[in-house]
């Protein structure tokens, strides 16, 4: 299993461009998530998803929008790029039945720039 | 999440028992006890969970308290691969996993 993969891994964005960041995971997972990880700090939860079709808001959604069309892919959509938006993105699974014991696996992660 | 608190840094030596700790008094009956970890430039990975027995796993030991209000992840020999931030999480009910600060582990050679 290749678990939860990331692309790009760097990206250099313009202020006011677009970009999506892609998310897979191959491990059936039915729960999805979007962290940003600012320097020095820990992961703030933009969003997440507890299967196809279904999506939530996190902490820190706003100037970010998701779908998830597939178990598997969960892209993650940045409309109008910010400085503000220049961060480690880090995508995650995990899967969930009930109760709250289940791991979360993370990829690597997409470094953003926003200039 | 119940509400964790765990000291900003430490520091070990390498090849010496690390005591990670965390005290958590909000703690609810049913909440489990995670932990995870952030090499440098990775994302976290999962180290040990448990409920209310101490648990081992290959990476690492978990001590919880009787009363359940604080645990201890221990490293029983810290290598330099071991620095990272360490994160102490109670997940409650459908909610994702809240990450803090965590404690930053230092390992000196």
């Amino acid at each position: 299993n290749a678990g939860v993969t990331q692309t790009p891994k760097f990206r250099i964005l313009k202020i006011g461009q677009s970009m999506t960041l892609q998310c897979a995971q191959d491990m059936n997972h039915n729960y999805m998530y979007w962290y940003r990880q600012d320097p020095g700090m820990g992961l703030k939860l933009i969003y997440y998803s507890v299967g196809a079709g279904i999506t939530d808001k996190g902490e820190v959604p706003n100037g970010y929008n998701v779908s998830r069309s597939t178990t598997e892919d969960f892209p993650l959509r940045l409309e109008l790029a910010a400085p503000s938006q220049t961060s480690v993105y880090f995508c995650a699974s995990s899967y969930r039945a009930s109760g709250n014991r289940e791991t979360q696996y993370f990829g690597p992660g997409t470094r953003l720039l926003v200039l | 999440d119940a509400k964790t608190t765990q000291p900003n840094s430490m520091e070990s030596n390498e090849e010496e028992p690390v005591h990670l700790p965390c005290n958590h008094s909000t703690i609810s009956g049913t909440d489990y006890i995670h932990w995870y970890r952030q090499l440098p430039s990775q994302g976290p990975e999962y180290v040990i969970h448990g409920l209310t027995s101490n648990v081992n796993n290959r990476m690492a030991s978990l001590a919880i308290a009787e009363d359940r209000k604080s645990s201890t992840l221990i490293l029983h020999r810290a290598t330099l691969r071991d620095a990272a931030v360490y994160y102490c999480i109670l997940p409650s009910g459908n909610t994702p996993l809240v990450f803090g600060k965590g404690t930053r582990l230092s390992v000196i050679a």
